[in-house]
């Protein structure tokens, strides 16, 4: 069984600072795969960056990078120079290797970029 | 990219009538989709897993015969809510990979509101 724990209900940051994401994971499928995804007001699933348990290095997707540390099983996200378009509900979740696409999601966090 | 579309976008039914989502992959042919739902500010939870050809895999918790899942092509699932009730009333979301698992292409549709009164 997986779990992800997203600590942080709400965060505010301010426009053109960078903001961490938090996420812990626990699973025992020795190979997963982690995501984050952002999900505005509208409703919509939008895929952010991914990193695979066995990648060597922590994973960039232009703003976003994600902060992987096996070790302490976090998968933390890092948003630098925030946009007041990053407002937004955060999702951080995980998927085993035997089931691919098969997501456990965290609780979520809330971000809102002041201007 | 790859592109999935849920329909309809926005439901809204009388308590007791089935309500039908549908799933659909525009760009790329999927084998597996995925059913979520979603509370409002709350995180998504999986209901099952539609499985192109076969019966779809519910999570524990899921009612089999009130959520009706069918994958009847590569490119399109359905889920039906049967007898839908006000606590039914949820978002409802789908997914679908295009590619393995090791490219993190996963992509959702854009959801579906249903609505019970």
């Amino acid at each position: 069984a997986q779990k992800i724990t997203q600590t942080q209900p709400g965060m505010f940051v301010q426009e053109k600072e960078a903001v961490t994401l938090d996420c812990t994971y626990d699973t025992s499928d020795p190979s997963y795969g982690l995501f984050w995804y952002k999900q505005p007001s509208s409703g919509e699933m939008i895929f952010l960056i991914y990193q695979g348990s066995y990648d060597q290095q922590n994973a960039t997707e232009g703003r976003y990078s994600l902060n992987f540390q096996k070790a302490r099983k976090s998968a933390n996200l890092v948003i630098s120079a925030s946009q007041l378009g990053d407002s937004a509900m955060y999702f951080c979740a995980a998927g085993g290797s035997s089931n691919t696409g098969k997501l456990i999601f965290g609780q979520g966090t809330t971000l809102q970029v002041k201007p | 990219g790859a592109v999935v579309s849920q329909h309809p976008s926005r439901v809204i039914c009388k308590s007791g009538t089935s309500v039908k989502i549908e799933c659909r992959s525009l760009d790329f042919q999927a084998t597996t989709m995925f059913w979520y739902r979603q509370f409002p500010k709350k995180s998504l939870m999986l209901m099952a897993t539609s499985n192109e050809g076969s019966k779809a895999t519910y999570e524990q918790g899921v009612e089999k015969d009130k959520f009706l899942i069918n994958h009847a092509s590569l490119t399109l699932s359905t889920l039906t809510v049967t007898s839908a009730h006000p606590e039914d009333s949820s978002f409802y979301i789908c997914s679908a990979r295009d590619g393995g698992m090791n490219t993190g292409e996963l992509f959702f549709g854009e959801g579906s509101r249903l609505t019970v009164l």
